[in-house]
């Protein structure tokens, strides 16, 4: 009963540095979205697959990179990190459908310094 | 574009008193609304939805009318307890933006006994 499962829960980059934030649900879900929590903006797209093989921009795309791998994983890569992009992340599935809500992982605290 | 609009917090209350958080919504098509709970140091967890007007989404003692007329999807709970304190976020979803959840920018309830 692991629903969403993300690693790792906290990290520090140095500026430049590169990452991979892993992503994985067990739900057999269609759809997996990436975003990014910063105070007072709520939560933010970045990055979603609404299905496997397929991937799409969100709101906040610059500076990131995904990876759909199959069904159950979901990767977001930093290439070089920034300050900017210091925050928690949050990766979500979905049955695929306006209906249906998101389950949440329990997020990545990243600190870029 | 889709936006979803949220009672700036924090808002503060003491145990048994009642709750609202109004939340507003544009939206271009007919969205489905949800309220999503995120307590401390975790992800967030879906409270409750609508998916069609007048609906009633409800749980855990919370209410939620969809009310197209007014475009709103304020949330209630008749006597709130200290467990309650977390931050609430409204979102909706679009058909016709794709199923990617847009959120409001979060409200921080705070409950003393």
């Amino acid at each position: 009963n692991a629903g969403v499962t993300q690693t790792p829960k906290f990290q520090v980059l140095k500026t430049g540095q590169s990452m991979t934030l892993q992503c994985a649900q067990d739900m057999n879900h269609n759809s997996m979205y990436w975003y990014r929590q910063d105070p007072g903006m709520g939560l933010r797209l970045i990055y979603y697959s609404a299905s496997e093989g397929t991937t799409d921009k969100g709101e906040v795309p610059n500076g990131y990179n995904v990876s759909r791998l199959n069904k159950r994983e979901f990767s977001l890569r930093l290439e070089s990190a920034a300050p900017s992009q210091t925050s928690v992340y949050f990766c979500a599935s979905q049955l695929q459908g306006i209906n249906y809500g998101y389950t949440f992982g329990s997020g990545t605290r990243l600190t870029v310094v | 574009g889709n936006s979803v609009t949220q009672m700036e917090g924090p808002v503060t209350l003491s145990e048994e008193a009642f709750l609202t958080i109004n939340c507003t919504y544009t939206a271009t098509g007919y969205p489905s609304l949800f309220w999503y709970v995120q307590y401390p140091g975790e992800g967030l967890q879906l409270l409750l939805k609508a998916t069609k007007a007048d609906d009633k989404g409800s749980n855990k003692g919370f209410e939620a009318t969809y009310r197209k007329e007014t475009t709103s999807f304020h949330l209630e709970k008749g006597s709130v307890q200290v467990s309650d304190s977390a931050v609430y976020f409204c979102a909706l979803s679009d058909s016709q933006a794709g199923t990617a959840l847009i959120f409001g920018k979060g409200t921080t309830l705070s409950v003393s006994s």
